[in-house]
């Protein structure tokens, strides 16, 4: 059983949509990364979280540390938020365990 | 604002040949981190360095090997280069080593091909 664990896996959106992507850990963390995946490879951080809630534009992410669950939801939903989105948790030291991955697809 | 940096973009080799990928933090930031991302996978985490020094070690083969230098950039060596080598890798940087508050910011990657 992995570490990290996303779902779904896979989404599909048409434009406008809210989108909620989860993301579940089974280690104690200090923090959770979700981070953004283009085709071209690049990742991209979003938001680091270690408690509550924070938002930038459309985009929103929670996190509750007795549940061990974290949300990344998008609002209004564009093509150009296609990408892989990725959750990642930082378990004692600096390195992340990355989850699976969803990969979103937003149609016009 | 300054980025990583990472080169070279994409690198192409042989069988048994070596390799050599480097990083450049953003400035200023003390610690490098680096992650394999094979075709289909999610990263994982191959070694990180703070102030030059290894700080944590991940599944990296013994081929491998890294250093962080005085100007803060690393270099990751592959030798003895398998086609299971072809991946992705990343360089994340980030500053404050261990207090669990600093963000690591990623580079655009390296596409290495081990044909």
């Amino acid at each position: 059983k992995n570490e990290v664990e996303q779902s779904p896996q896979n989404l599909t959106a048409q434009e406008g949509e809210f989108i909620t992507i989860n993301c579940s850990y089974s280690v104690g963390i200090s923090a959770l990364h979700w981070l953004q995946q283009h085709p071209g490879g690049g990742i991209v951080s979003l938001f680091m979280l270690s408690s509550g809630k924070k938002k930038h534009g459309r985009l929103i992410a929670t996190i509750n540390i007795q549940e061990k669950h974290s949300s990344l939801h998008i609002t209004a939903s564009h093509p150009r938020d296609s990408a892989v989105y990725i959750c990642a948790v930082r378990e004692g030291s600096d390195k992340l365990i990355f989850g699976t991955g969803t990969r979103l697809q937003v149609f016009p | 604002a300054a980025g990583v940096i990472q080169s070279p973009r994409h690198l192409i080799k042989e069988k048994r040949e070596t390799a050599t990928l480097k990083c450049y933090p953003i400035p200023r930031h003390d610690t490098v981190y680096w992650y394999q991302q094979g075709p289909g996978q999610d990263p994982q985490f191959l070694i990180s360095f703070y102030e030059k020094m290894q700080s944590d070690k991940g599944s990296i083969p013994d081929r491998f090997s890294a250093q962080q230098f005085s100007d803060y950039h690393s270099e990751l060596n592959m030798s003895s280069l398998e086609l299971g080598d072809s991946a992705l890798y990343f360089c994340a940087s980030s500053l404050r080593w261990g207090q669990g508050t600093d963000t690591q910011y990623f580079g655009p990657g390296t596409r290495l091909t081990v044909l």
